[in-house]
Parts: structure tokens; C-alpha cells; sequence
């Protein structure tokens, strides 16, 4: 049974350039979970999508920050232009639809961005 | 403003003796919380949650205890074995009981559990 697939697993680019993250949620859940973790800051949630459209993008950084998901079978988040300060680990979630359910995160995305 | 709080960064246990990790929270309106354990290089792994309506929940080895009036949640793993040595994430959620899952989370900054063998 497969969990939450991202990738890439690790990211090194120079600032500037544009950076793409993509995820593969379980199949059947409705809800999928863009977060950020830094030293600083911790875990937090940058946006979140129900049945494929945005709920909640009040967590994106800035406008150099978008995420779509065109299908119930993935999403992107994209940073353009980068910069050093979005070095982190990026992890996606998915939630399914029964009660109870718990989140269920992906191996996470590490960025560099030199 | 840290909505939810876990202040050890930092907990070293014996194996086979009780590990109890600590979270507190300032938003009343949280009443679904949840504990995830996260390896290095994974991401969090689903652990345990309580709903408010309850101040107890039980699964093998781990209990989570709920204090409402004390806006304070703990995590006890009896006995405690060197596989569960790991960062424990505290996390909650508002309007959880209603919609039957945590959606929204927001994240305490983590424990790090050393089980010594």
C-alpha cells in the first residue's frame, strides 16, 4: 500500500532559479497538506487543497510561492524565484475522508538553495 | 505567538523504564490533538490522538493523557524500547470532533526521546 510519494528527495539549487516539489497523495484521500519545516519555525502549513481546490493558502510565505493541484493524483509547489532563506524540508500530507483519520506525510523534500 | 508549546527539546529515558513527553497549548477552541514520531530523514508517522471529549486514549504502549483546564496533553510510552528513540511532534487541530478529522494542524516544535539501552 503506497503512502505519500514526493519528490524529489533532495533539491540543491542556486538563488534564482525556479524550484518545483511534487506529490503523489494516498489514493482515495480528498485532502492534501503543503508544510515547511525549518529550524526556526518548525513544522508549519502552507497551504491546503480539498477535492483538488485551495482552501487555506494564508500560510505561503509570499508570492514567490504557488501550488496547484490539477488532479486527485497530484500537486506541485513552486518557488520562483528562490532564494536561500527557503532552504528547508517540505513535506506533503494527505487526509482521507472517514472519521478520525490522521494525516498521513510523505518522506519529505530537503532544499538547498546556495 | 506558539499556539502549541513543547518546552523539552530534549528527554533521555532507560530502556524499560516510562517516557512521559509534555505539550501545552493556548487556543481554546483546539479539540483534536495528535502525536506524530518522526524519524531523521522520514516524515511524521501517526502515533496517537484524543478527541476533548476525552481525557484518556490508550493504544499498546502509548497514552495520551488530556487536561483541559490546564490546556495540557502528555504522551506516556510504557516501557519505553531503543526503536522508539525519536522527535515527537505534539499537534492539534480546531474543529476536529465536528468534521471527524485534523485538518488544519498546528505543530509543537518537537522532543527529542533518547531510549538508552
Amino acid at each position: 500500500d503506497a503512502g505519500v510519494i514526493q519528490s524529489p528527495r533532495h533539491e540543491v539549487t542556486e538563488m534564482g532559479q525556479e524550484v518545483t516539489l511534487r506529490c503523489k497523495p494516498i489514493s482515495g484521500h480528498n485532502s492534501l497538506f503543503w508544510y515547511r519545516q525549518t529550524m526556526m519555525r518548525g513544522l508549519e502549513l502552507l497551504i491546503y487543497f480539498n477535492n483538488n481546490v485551495p482552501i487555506d493558502d494564508s500560510g505561503m510565505p509570499e508570492d514567490r510561492f504557488s501550488a496547484k493541484m490539477p488532479n486527485a493524483s497530484f500537486s506541485t509547489l513552486k518557488i520562483q524565484p528562490s532564494e536561500p532563506r527557503d532552504s528547508a524540508v517540505y513535506f506533503c500530507a494527505s487526509l482521507g475522508t472517514g472519521r478520525n483519520q490522521p494525516q498521513h506525510f510523505g518522506d519529505g523534500t530537503r532544499l538547498s538553495i546556495l | 505567538d506558539q499556539q502549541v508549546k513543547q518546552n523539552s527539546p530534549s528527554l533521555s529515558v532507560q530502556e524499560g523504564r516510562i517516557s512521559i513527553l509534555n505539550c501545552d497549548y493556548t487556543n481554546s477552541m483546539f479539540d483534536y490533538f495528535l502525536w506524530y514520531k518522526k524519524y531523521p530523514a522520514e516524515g511524521p508517522t501517526f502515533l496517537i490522538s484524543i478527541s476533548s471529549i476525552k481525557d484518556k486514549n490508550e493504544d499498546g504502549r502509548f497514552t495520551v493523557f488530556l487536561n483541559k483546564s490546564a490546556k495540557h496533553l502528555s504522551l506516556h510510552i510504557v516501557p519505553s524500547q531503543p526503536g522508539d528513540s525519536a522527535v515527537y511532534f505534539c499537534a492539534a487541530s480546531e474543529g476536529g470532533i465536528s468534521s471527524g478529522s485534523a485538518r488544519q494542524l498546528t505543530f509543537g516544535s518537537g522532543t527529542q526521546l533518547t531510549v538508552l539501552p
